[in-house]
């Protein structure tokens, strides 16, 4: 089965800064889709960006990109110009040809004004 | 508003009781997918359903089973329920297989 790690628990960032999230797969497939999605206090689940393994273009949504390592299995997000409602449990996640989609575990993310 | 409708928002209930949870997806999605979140944990998939017929499964125990109705919304049903049942239960849809899920609020469920 594919497994989706992110080594970061916990990470803060000052309010205006950039932080990066970092996150990996492994999987033995070539055509497959990332994604990342925010859970806020609130805990609904909102998707932030997504990226298809064919394209070598990173995906960019307002001030959230990836960069995208397809031979490292790599999709690591970066938050640009870091807002108070950015803070956030921010998941990664895999899905390959079948149907199911596979989660990490989470990077908590403080954001300190 | 993601357009994934979850009922009820809170369920609180006793130990070897059942329960149903429902699910209605976006308009126009065929797949729709069930998730617990116990509490500070990761999302653990459950089972998926498309178009009706059921298309993956995942960690999903014996006690709990689902369906998706031919007007594609889906029910959870949970029985035998025991006090590590209690988590936040999402649905999620999406038109196609690989498209981006959308997630409903979910469902929190309690066991006392």
């Amino acid at each position: 089965a594919q497994t989706v790690t992110q080594s970061q628990p916990e990470m803060s960032v000052q309010e205006a800064e950039t932080v990066t999230l970092s996150c990996t797969y492994d999987t033995s497939e070539s055509d497959y889709y990332l994604f990342w999605y925010k859970q806020p206090p609130s805990r609904q689940m909102i998707l932030v960006i997504r990226q298809e393994a064919y394209k070598q273009q990173n995906a960019t949504e307002n001030r959230f990109s990836v960069n995208f390592q397809k031979a490292a299995k790599s999709f690591s997000l970066k938050i640009s110009d870091s807002q108070l409602g950015d803070a956030a449990m921010y998941f990664c996640a895999y899905k390959g040809t079948g149907n199911q989609f596979y989660f990490g575990t989470g990077t908590s993310l403080t954001v300190i004004p | 508003d993601s357009g994934v409708t979850q009922t009820p928002k809170h369920l609180i209930t006793a130990t070897g009781q059942r329960v149903t949870l429902r699910c209605s997806p976006r308009s126009g999605d065929l797949s729709v997918y069930w998730y617990q979140q116990s509490l500070d944990q990761g999302l653990q998939f459950l089972i998926q359903y498309y178009n009706g017929e059921e298309r993956a499964k995942g960690n999903i125990l014996e006690r709990f089973s689902a369906q998706q109705f031919p007007d594609l919304h889906s029910e959870l049903n949970l029985s035998s329920l025991e006090l590590g049942d209690s988590a936040l239960y999402f649905c999620a849809s999406s038109a196609l297989p690989g498209k981006a899920q959308h997630f409903g609020d979910g469902t929190r469920l309690s066991i006392l």
